[in-house]
């Protein structure tokens, strides 16, 4: 079936950086767009990054631009999120997220990853 | 990059309808076709429920609907089922290649 599954989180201390990862299964990975979106503790989801189904562009929020870099290896089947120079606000939940269509909307979630920044 | 606006909380009664709304401007959810609902159990992942203002993916029940006027989409549930209860997010194209959420919706079944 078609699943999502991220790893890399844990603890960090501010300023460090980490790798998360996000593996795909049961679905062609290089056809489809894939974000990352974050949730910190007890709050609302937050959108963080994009990359297009090739690659050729990503964008990011406003707050983790120049910090975060999203990127993809299609021959894996897995999406990277590479976080330096964390601050404690980026302690969430990471979900990795399916777009279809460019559409903007995530049809396919993983179960997310904890990152907690703190000293 | 400001958050959409719901309200906090909603509630209903087994089989009533509720409608949540998602406040946003016309550089978002008045601008765009791109708007979608969420829905969050406590623990879980979001799960899509509508798509493109008023379209449910397939295994959606129709009991959810989805509509857009001006700057304002709203989700309504029919016939609200015990299941339902959940945090419900919108989200929409806000242009420049960027996405906003709303602060979510706790809904309650009495």
């Amino acid at each position: 079936q078609m699943q999502l599954v991220e790893s890399g989180g844990g603890v960090v201390q501010p300023g460090r950086s980490l790798r998360l990862s996000c593996a795909a299964s049961g679905f062609a990975f290089s056809n489809y767009g894939m974000h990352w979106v974050r949730q910190a503790p007890g709050k609302g989801l937050e959108w963080v990054a994009v990359i297009w189904y090739d690659g050729s562009y990503k964008y990011y929020r406003d707050s983790v631009k120049g910090r975060f870099t999203i990127s993809r290896d299609t021959s894996k089947n897995t999406l990277y999120l590479q976080m330096s120079s964390l601050r404690a606000e980026d302690t969430a939940v990471y979900y990795c997220a399916r777009d279809t269509e460019g559409s903007w909307y995530f049809d396919l979630w993983g179960r997310g990853t904890l990152v907690t920044v703190s000293s | 990059q400001s958050a959409l606006t719901q309200p906090p909380s909603a509630s209903g009664s087994p089989g009533q309808s509720v409608t949540i709304s998602c406040t946003g401007t016309s550089s978002d959810v008045g601008g765009y076709k791109y708007v979608s609902w969420y829905q969050q159990h406590p623990g879980k992942a979001p799960k899509l429920m509508i798509y493109e203002v008023n379209k449910r993916p397939s295994g959606v029940p129709d009991r959810f609907s989805g509509s857009k006027s001006g700057h304002t989409a709203s989700l309504t549930v029919s016939g609200l089922q015990a299941e339902d209860e959940a945090d419900y997010y919108c989200s929409s194209y806000a242009g420049s290649n960027n996405l906003v959420f709303g602060g979510g919706t706790k809904l309650t079944v009495l």
